[in-house]
């Protein structure tokens, strides 16, 4: 029963490259999320997702894309990489009014 | 928008005595609201959630929180802390499809 996953767990990139964040979810939960947590800002929504191709943006989208071809998969990607980028991504579903979260990726932009 | 305000950033409890960490919330009507435990490097858990049913939420690891729309609050209490309760804890409102945390307590158990 492996629930939700990330990967990677850890990631070192430089400011301009490309970056993917994987979630991938066993429930079929219909609604994704993907945050980003930061000293003193507690956890901030990106994008969320509520079925398979219908996404809609958080209070902090600039700079990131999502897709959700399938109902498991919820990819991030940075398609620039910047340093205040630099935070640890959590990926959440949801079902019943109740959030389920990934362990998160460690991104570091240098 | 719903806003979501922790009322302390750090709480520091002595092993066996009570622990109250607040959380106020602003809406124009009753959003459901959750308490989440982080222990560190790892992932968000469910501690409890309040959906308009009972006022006072029993969740787990002897936690508990109550809704008092009167003064806009969701406090979580515990009467009798544990080493092991020692983690950062978020207040949670969802209002819609969105989730709003706040900005996260973090609790300290002195031995």
């Amino acid at each position: 029963d492996a629930g939700i996953t990330q990967s990677p767990r850890y990631k070192i990139t430089e400011t301009g490259r490309q970056v993917t964040l994987m979630c991938h979810q066993t429930w079929s939960h219909s609604y994704m999320f993907w945050y980003r947590q930061d000293l003193g800002h507690g956890l901030r929504l990106i994008y969320y997702s509520a079925a398979a191709d219908i996404t809609d943006k958080g209070e902090v989208p600039d700079g990131y894309v999502v897709s959700r071809s399938k109902t498991e998969n919820f990819p991030l990607t940075l398609e620039s990489a910047t340093r205040s980028q630099t935070s640890v991504y959590f990926c959440a579903s949801s079902v019943s009014d109740t959030q389920y979260f990934g362990p998160g990726t460690r991104l570091t932009v240098l | 928008a719903q806003s979501v305000t922790q009322l302390d950033s750090h709480v520091s409890v002595s092993e066996g005595t009570p622990v109250l960490l607040r959380c106020n919330y602003s809406s124009s009507y009753s959003p459901s609201l959750f308490w989440y435990v982080q222990h560190p490097n790892k992932g968000l858990q469910l501690l409890l959630k309040y959906t308009s049913a009972a006022t006072l939420v029993k969740g787990i690891n002897g936690f508990e929180a109550e809704f008092k729309k009167s003064e806009t609050s969701f406090h979580l209490t515990k009467p009798s802390a544990h080493m092991s309760d020692a983690a950062e804890y978020f207040c949670v409102a969802r209002t819609g499809n969105q989730f709003y945390f706040g900005t996260g307590t973090s609790l300290t158990v002195i031995p």
